[in-house]
């Protein structure tokens, strides 16, 4: 078991371009996270899925943002038409959890990117 | 969103032990506390988590209030290597939408 994976590590695009990050969970982790996290300040939740089933989104997803998670595996988040307020590390959890308030995430070491 | 109120910074001096605040007065009784770690540039990882009781494990322990409004995580000994931003989060039975704040900067001097 590796952990979570995301890729790419790096992206550097200019505004208006489309981009798309990969996560591969730890593989018998069935709920899939993404956070977004900007300098000095905490990660903030995006969404999550448990198995293929995207349960709860976040209003900072704007209609420019899009996850899937195809075949309760991994993950993908795409992000169309990039502004420059994009740029962030966008960071990827999963976890094996029945009790909500137990539950641990293990994060991935995150996806950096810079629109210019 | 965030339910919890840490301080921004704290130092301590290495090998000795830091006491971590984090104060969540709103703690419903289904709340359970959780404290994460982020290094420098890595994903924030987990260190431990509990309900009402105290908690210990390998990294550091958890202390509870008796009304839960507040609780403390431990690092026994600071070593270089856990300089870091802590965050203090609570989750609730009711969701798996964890939301992190700030977090405390912790420096540790040698």
């Amino acid at each position: 078991d590796t952990g979570v994976s995301q890729d790419p590590r790096h992206k550097i695009t200019k505004r208006g371009q489309n981009v798309t990050f990969r996560c591969d969970p730890i593989s018998e982790h069935n709920r899939l996270y993404w956070y977004r996290q900007t300098l000095g300040q905490g990660p903030e939740f995006l969404t999550y899925f448990q198995n293929e089933a995207q349960l709860e989104k976040s209003r900072l997803l704007s209609d420019r943002f899009s996850a899937e998670r195809p075949k309760g595996s991994f993950s993908t988040l795409e992000i169309q038409r990039t502004e420059q307020g994009d740029s962030a590390m966008y960071l990827c959890a999963s976890s094996l959890g029945r009790n909500p308030g137990a539950n641990v995430l293990t994060f991935g070491a995150g996806s950096r990117l810079t629109v210019l | 969103d965030a339910k919890t109120t840490q301080p921004n910074s704290m130092e301590s001096n290495e090998e000795e032990p830091v006491h971590l605040p984090c104060n969540h007065s709103t703690i419903s009784g289904t709340d359970y506390i959780h404290w994460y770690r982020q290094l420098p540039s890595q994903g924030p990882e987990y260190v431990i988590h509990g309900l009402t009781s105290n908690v210990n494990n390998r990294m550091a322990s958890l202390a509870i209030a008796e009304d839960r409004k507040s609780s403390t995580l431990i690092l026994h000994r600071a070593t270089l290597r856990d300089a870091a931003v802590y965050y203090c989060i609570l989750t609730t039975s009711g969701t798996y939408k964890y939301i992190f704040g700030t977090g405390t900067r912790l420096k540790v001097l040698a």
